[in-house]
């Protein structure tokens, strides 16, 4: 069964470039059949969906956070990551991991990491 | 963009209770919609896809009924497990790929 862990920092100063990496386990980011996904849930607020990567390298970005975001994968670890640069106490949120089902069917999430917040504070 | 619109915020039930929770979408989305629990401090878990198709390893008490832009959730009988907040999601594209604002289903 796969898993996937979020690591990262917890504080973020403003402006500052956020950096976190999913690992997983139990499966492989080089499968077609999945995307892996970065979501986010700002305190008392609805889930955001950031983008995705394939194993292709190709990506998605939410428009809302185009200009900010980027996200990467490492094959040979099994890892992705997201880059959130000039951030702002609005990023503060916990942020999730999760795979992505690819392909016309495709679209939702059947595995997430158990999130870990980020605060954006001096 | 499309506007997935969930209610109620917040229901109260009770043990063994028949629970159905609404979403709604903006304009239609088929039935490219799945339905997620989230308790604190967990991994949100996938539920239902497509509308209606129960996830593998997903108790039977939990389904899903809806096409276009209305779609409900449905838990027949509700076990002490099931106190948590729940989502859905529309998956029609990538633009706009979003999520409702949640029903936290709360013991009465």
């Amino acid at each position: 069964q796969v898993q996937l862990q979020e690591s990262g920092p917890g504080l973020v100063e403003p402006w500052e470039t956020l950096s976190l990496t999913c690992t997983v386990s139990g499966g492989s980011v080089t499968s077609s059949t999945y995307y892996w996904a970065w979501v986010r849930q700002p305190p008392g607020k609805g889930l955001e969906y950031i983008g995705n990567i394939y194993y292709n390298g190709d990506t998605y970005y939410n428009p809302s956070l185009k200009s900010r975001v980027s996200i990467s994968m490492v094959k040979s670890r099994d890892q992705f990551s997201l880059k959130v640069n000039s951030l702002t106490a609005a990023d503060t949120a916990v942020y999730y991991c999760a795979r992505e089902l690819s392909g016309d069917d495709g679209g939702y999430f059947d595995s997430w990491g158990q999130g870990t917040l980020v605060t954006v504070s001096s | 963009d499309i506007q997935m619109t969930q209610s109620p915020s917040t229901l109260s039930a009770s043990i063994a209770d028949r629970v159905t929770i609404t979403c709604r979408a903006s304009e239609s989305i088929s039935r490219w919609l799945a339905w997620y629990q989230h308790k604190p401090g967990k991994a949100p878990k996938l539920l239902i896809y497509k509308a209606s198709s129960l996830q593998s390893g997903v108790p039977s008490r939990f389904s899903g009924s809806g096409s276009g832009t209305e779609f409900t959730l449905t838990i027949s009988s509700l076990a002490p497990d099931d106190f948590a907040t729940y989502y859905c999601q529309h998956y029609k594209s990538y633009e706009g790929l979003s999520f409702g604002s949640g029903t936290q289903v709360e013991i009465k």
